[in-house]
């Protein structure tokens, strides 16, 4: 059970929109559209964003989306505000009761 | 809403157990699934296992032969057990409600603690 694999940082100007990518396998990503990603602070506990590949949370703003296409899953996020600094992880259930995290993208507001 | 709390040694000898407890209040453990998920310091988030409330548990398989997760129903609580620890088990160790077989919300970290840091030491 290998970790998902994603872009180690991202970066764009206010108003701009960033995709992260979330790339897996076929035993993870491209069989399951049990796709999540979370949002975490420094020092903070993540929280989730995005469910089930494109599902948002009442509390979120639009401004994120998910989507997901083979074994790779995508984050959007438009109108980037300096707010959305941070780090993100997708996860992914693998199968056989067991979930996978991605390596973690940090995003950076120039 | 439901709410976590971590608890537990912050410092750990090598070749020892590492012992914590989540703490849920605002909602009953039961009829839930509860896991662990622990993150490296500078290091990505990686999962280490599940427990349904009554007590049916699964691991993640690089960590399988040292992890043992329990339920307390009485107490509101789960715990984590790792064995044999080493300064690779250092890590922010957080406990996260996931959500599972909802049909509206599906295998999904929804409900986070917020972690408690244990140092494994020489």
């Amino acid at each position: 059970q290998s970790a998902l694999t994603q872009p180690a940082s991202v970066s764009g100007s206010p108003g701009q929109s960033i995709t992260i990518s979330c790339t897996g396998t076929s035993s993870d990503v491209g069989s399951y559209n049990l796709v999540s990603w979370y949002q975490q602070y420094p020092g903070k506990a993540p929280r989730v964003i995005i469910y089930e590949v494109s599902k948002r949370p009442a509390e979120i703003s639009y401004r994120f989306s998910g989507s997901k296409s083979g074994n790779t899953a995508s984050l959007t996020i438009s109108g980037l505000q300096a707010e959305d600094e941070g780090d993100f992880y997708c996860c992914s259930y693998a199968g056989a009761y067991t979930y996978v995290f991605g390596t973690g993208t940090k995003v950076t507001v120039l | 809403q439901v709410q976590l709390q971590e608890s537990g040694p912050g410092l750990v000898k090598a070749s020892e157990t590492l012992s914590l407890t989540c703490t849920v209040s605002g909602d009953s453990i039961s009829g839930y699934y509860w896991s662990w998920v622990r993150q490296p310091p500078g290091k990505g988030l990686e999962w280490i296992g599940y427990i349904y409330y009554s007590g049916g548990a699964n691991y993640n398989p690089s960590l399988k032969s040292r992890v043992t997760i329990s339920v307390d129903t009485s107490k509101n609580q789960f715990s984590l057990r790792l064995t044999s620890v080493t300064a690779a088990d250092t890590a922010v160790y957080f406990c996260a409600k996931l959500s599972m077989g909802n049909p509206t919300r599906e295998g999904v970290f929804d409900v986070w603690g917020q972690g408690t840091r244990v140092t494994v030491s020489s």
